[in-house]
C-alpha cells in the first residue's frame, strides 16, 4: 500500500507573500494526487488534483507540480489571502489507481497573517 | 457545496453502543466511501461501496461495517463503540468505482464517552 509524508506541518506567512506545502509518495503505481482544503470545523474541499501524465498545473493563485521520478509534488498558492488561512491535506491512491480510495498526508496548518 | 449529505452532524454515545450514520451521495454518484478524521489527523479510508457491495477496505476492524442502498445513499455501523472511535465520520462520494473525484460530506462528529 501507499504512504504519503507531508511537510511542514504549520506554516505562517505574511498576507501576499507564497506558501509551498510538499508530499511525498511511496507507491511508484500512483497516479493521481489531489490537495484538499479543510476549514475549521467544515468538511475537506477539493481544490486541486494532478495526474501522472502531467508536471504541473495551474488554477488562478494554486498549482500542483509533481516529479514522478522522485515521488513528490507540491501545492503552491501565490498571492496569499487570510481566507487561505486553513489545514491543507495532500492525497494519493491507497491501492495503486483507485483515485478516490485515497490515503492522506498529515496535514499542514497555513496561517496567513494580515 | 458538495452535494454529499450526512446525518445526523454530531452524536454522543456510550462505550460499547451501536452507532449508525447516514451518507446521501451526490446525484449522479453510485460509488460511496467512508473515512475516520480523528482529531488533527487526516482522513483514514475505512471502506468503499458500490452497487451495494464493499469494494475495498481499509484497516478497520470488522465492528466497521456498512451498507449501500439501491439509490446510492449509504450507512455506517459501529459496534461495541471504543473511546477511540470518537472522531470526525466522512462519507465522500465519487461518480465510479475507484476513479474519478471524491467529494466530502459535512460530517458526523461522534463522542464516544
Amino acid at each position: 500500500g501507499e504512504n504519503v509524508e507531508q511537510h511542514p506541518s504549520t506554516l505562517s506567512v505574511q498576507e501576499g507573500d507564497s506558501a509551498v506545502i510538499k508530499c511525498t509518495y511511496s507507491d511508484s503505481a500512483s497516479n493521481y494526487f489531489p490537495w484538499y482544503k479543510q476549514e475549521l470545523g467544515k468538511r475537506p474541499q477539493l481544490i486541486i488534483d494532478i495526474r501522472s501524465n502531467v508536471g504541473e498545473k495551474k488554477d488562478q493563485r494554486i498549482a500542483v507540480t509533481l516529479n514522478k521520478t522522485a515521488k513528490h509534488f507540491s501545492l503552491h498558492i501565490t498571492e496569499t489571502q487570510p481566507e487561505d488561512s486553513a489545514v491543507y491535506f495532500c492525497a494519493a491512491p491507497l491501492y495503486g489507481g483507485a483515485t478516490n480510495k485515497l490515503i492522506f498526508g498529515t496535514g499542514t496548518l497555513l496561517a496567513v497573517q494580515p | 457545496e458538495t452535494g454529499v449529505t450526512q446525518s445526523p452532524t454530531h452524536l454522543i454515545k456510550t462505550r460499547g453502543q451501536q452507532v449508525t450514520l447516514r451518507c446521501s451521495s451526490q446525484s449522479g454518484h453510485n460509488t460511496v466511501s467512508w473515512y475516520q478524521q480523528a482529531l488533527g489527523q487526516g482522513p483514514q479510508f475505512i471502506f468503499q461501496y458500490y452497487r451495494e457491495e464493499e469494494n475495498g477496505r481499509g484497516n478497520f476492524p470488522p465492528r466497521f461495517s456498512g451498507l449501500q442502498f439501491p439509490n446510492y445513499s449509504s450507512e455506517l455501523n459501529v459496534n461495541a463503540l471504543e473511546l477511540d472511535d470518537s472522531a470526525l465520520y466522512l462519507c465522500a462520494s465519487s461518480p465510479v468505482p475507484g476513479q474519478g473525484q471524491a467529494f466530502f460530506g459535512q460530517g458526523t462528529r461522534l463522542t464516544v464517552v
